[in-house]
C-alpha cells in the first residue's frame, strides 16, 4: 500500500496566494521528500528534508517536518500560474533503498 | 545529476503484444527503478534494477510480466508482455546517484496505450 496519503487531492487558488499541501505518512523514514510532476511527465524534485530537521527553505517553498505525528506540509509562497503541476511527497523509508509516493495533490493556480 | 533518455516516448500496442521500454542515462548511477503511474494515480514501484543481476521485484508485480534488463550501470529496458488495456499507463525511468534514498532523477516517461 502507498506510504504517504496527501491532502488535499486537489487545490486551487489565485495567483499570489500560498498553497499548502499536507503529506502523512505510516512508518519510519530516513528523509521526505517533495517532487513536482507537470502534464503526467517525469517529475522534479523540489526539496529533501532529513529525518532530524523540522524546517526547510528553498526559495518561495517552505517545507515542515513533525516525525512525532508522521506528517509533513510543503507551502508555496506568492504563487503563479507556472506553478501549476501535480506535487507528490514521496519517503525514503529505514531499511530500504526506495522511495514510497504519496498520492499526490493537484494544484491550479489561476491567474 | 543526471540527464535520462527515455524512448519511446509514447506508443499505442495491440491487446497481446510487448513493448520494451530504454532508459539511458548519461553518467553512472547507483540505483535505477522502474515506476508505473495509472491515470490520475500516484507512481508505483515496480522493481529495482540490478546491474548484472535479476531485478527486485515489488509486490503485485512478477518478472514474466515485466522482464528487466540491466547490462550496465547507464542503461536499463523494461519490458511490458503480453498487454492488456490494464495496463494502460506511463512507466517511468529514474535513477538515484548515492545509494542513500536521496534525490530521484526521472525520465520523461512513456506513455502506454494498449487497445
Amino acid at each position: 500500500s502507498q506510504q504517504g496519503e496527501e491532502d488535499p487531492q486537489a487545490l486551487s487558488i489565485q495567483e499570489g496566494e500560498n498553497a499548502t499541501m499536507n503529506c502523512s505518512y505510516k512508518t519510519s523514514i530516513n528523509n521526505l521528500q517533495w517532487y513536482r510532476q507537470n502534464s503526467g511527465r517525469g517529475l522534479v524534485h523540489l526539496i529533501l528534508i532529513r529525518s532530524n530537521e523540522r524546517e526547510k527553505h528553498s526559495g518561495r517553498l517552505r517545507v515542515t517536518l513533525d516525525t512525532s505525528k508522521k506528517s509533513s506540509s510543503l507551502l508555496i509562497t506568492a504563487s503563479r500560474a507556472a506553478d501549476t503541476a501535480s506535487y507528490f511527497c514521496a519517503t525514503g523509508i529505514q531499511g530500504a533503498q526506495k522511495l514510497v509516493f504519496g498520492q499526490g495533490t493537484r494544484l491550479t493556480i489561476n491567474p | 545529476s543526471a540527464v535520462i533518455s527515455q524512448k519511446p516516448s509514447r506508443d499505442i500496442c495491440q491487446r497481446g503484444t510487448s513493448l520494451t521500454i530504454q532508459c539511458q542515462v548519461d553518467s553512472q548511477v547507483t540505483m535505477m527503478f522502474w515506476y508505473r503511474q495509472q491515470p490520475g494515480q500516484s507512481l508505483t514501484l515496480i522493481a529495482t534494477a540490478n546491474q548484472g543481476s535479476e531485478a527486485t521485484y515489488e509486490s503485485g508485480f512478477v518478472i514474466d510480466k515485466f522482464p528487466i534488463s540491466r547490462p550496465n550501470l547507464t542503461f536499463s529496458t523494461l519490458t511490458v508482455s503480453n498487454m492488456s488495456p490494464e495496463d494502460s499507463s506511463i512507466y517511468l525511468c529514474s535513477v538515484e546517484m548515492s545509494g542513500t534514498n536521496e534525490k530521484l532523477f526521472f525520465g520523461s516517461g512513456t506513455q502506454l496505450s494498449v487497445l
